[in-house]
């Protein structure tokens, strides 16, 4: 069972379009992030949030963190092809960070 | 250095054989994570390091997993009798110290390829 789930799995979209992909848990985080990862690289860090009903911006995606700190979104506007990527959400689970499996965003020009 | 690095980032080897794979944390983190990633898969917990010691060696899969940080910074991943299922990216990461609550820099990974 996976301590964080991510949906959609896969998420095929034109330029321009909006969007918005989804972690989800049953448990209480005190910090989650979101990575984004492309082909042969490791994740990179895009945001942390570390407060309940957080809402963080970061040009044209938009980070929210659940009030009860088990879920979050990811928003992303007018989306171009340089988005394309894996999407990750992880959180702190004990001293360490637990990684969803994903959402592969392919963005279409 | 200005990130952080793993060597190899491509590895072929023959079943059974003995690896090890390399990674050069931020300098000055004092926390390094070793993760595995299968295809279509999110990164997996295999081993973290404050320090020189294995603070959490709860993800090693097996016996033939094992990870050594000497000096605090370079660290090597070992993987004894290499099987086709450990096929894998295996990435490492540090940051500032234990339990740092916003995020890892993570390297590029090495690819390895069991044949």
């Amino acid at each position: 069972t996976q301590l964080l789930e991510q949906s959609p799995q896969f998420l095929s979209i034109q330029e321009g379009e909006n969007l918005t992909v989804y972690c989800n848990s049953s448990s209480v985080f005190s910090s989650l992030q979101w990575y984004r990862q492309e082909p042969g690289e490791g994740p990179v860090l895009l945001v942390t949030v570390v407060t309940g009903g957080e809402v963080k911006k970061l040009k044209r995606l938009t980070f929210q963190f659940g009030d009860a700190r088990k879920d979050s979104s990811l928003h992303i506007t007018a989306a171009q092809p340089g988005d394309t990527g894996l999407y990750l959400c992880a959180a702190l689970y004990g001293q360490n960070f637990v990684f969803g499996p994903g959402t592969r965003l392919s963005v279409l020009p | 250095g200005a990130g952080v690095s793993q060597t190899p980032s491509n590895k072929v080897t023959e079943k059974g054989k003995y690896v090890e794979l390399r990674c050069d944390p931020i300098s000055g983190h004092t926390a390094l994570y070793w993760y595995r990633q299968s295809l279509g898969q999110g990164p997996e917990f295999l081993i973290y390091f404050q320090g020189t010691g294995a603070a959490d060696d709860s993800g090693l899969p097996n016996d033939r997993f094992f990870a050594v940080r000497p000096e605090g910074s370079v660290s090597t991943l070992k993987i004894q009798r290499t099987e086709r299922g450990d096929s894998a990216v295996y990435l490492c990461a540090s940051s500032p110290r234990q339990g740092w609550p916003y995020g890892y820099t993570f390297g590029s990974g090495t690819r390895l390829t069991v044949v």
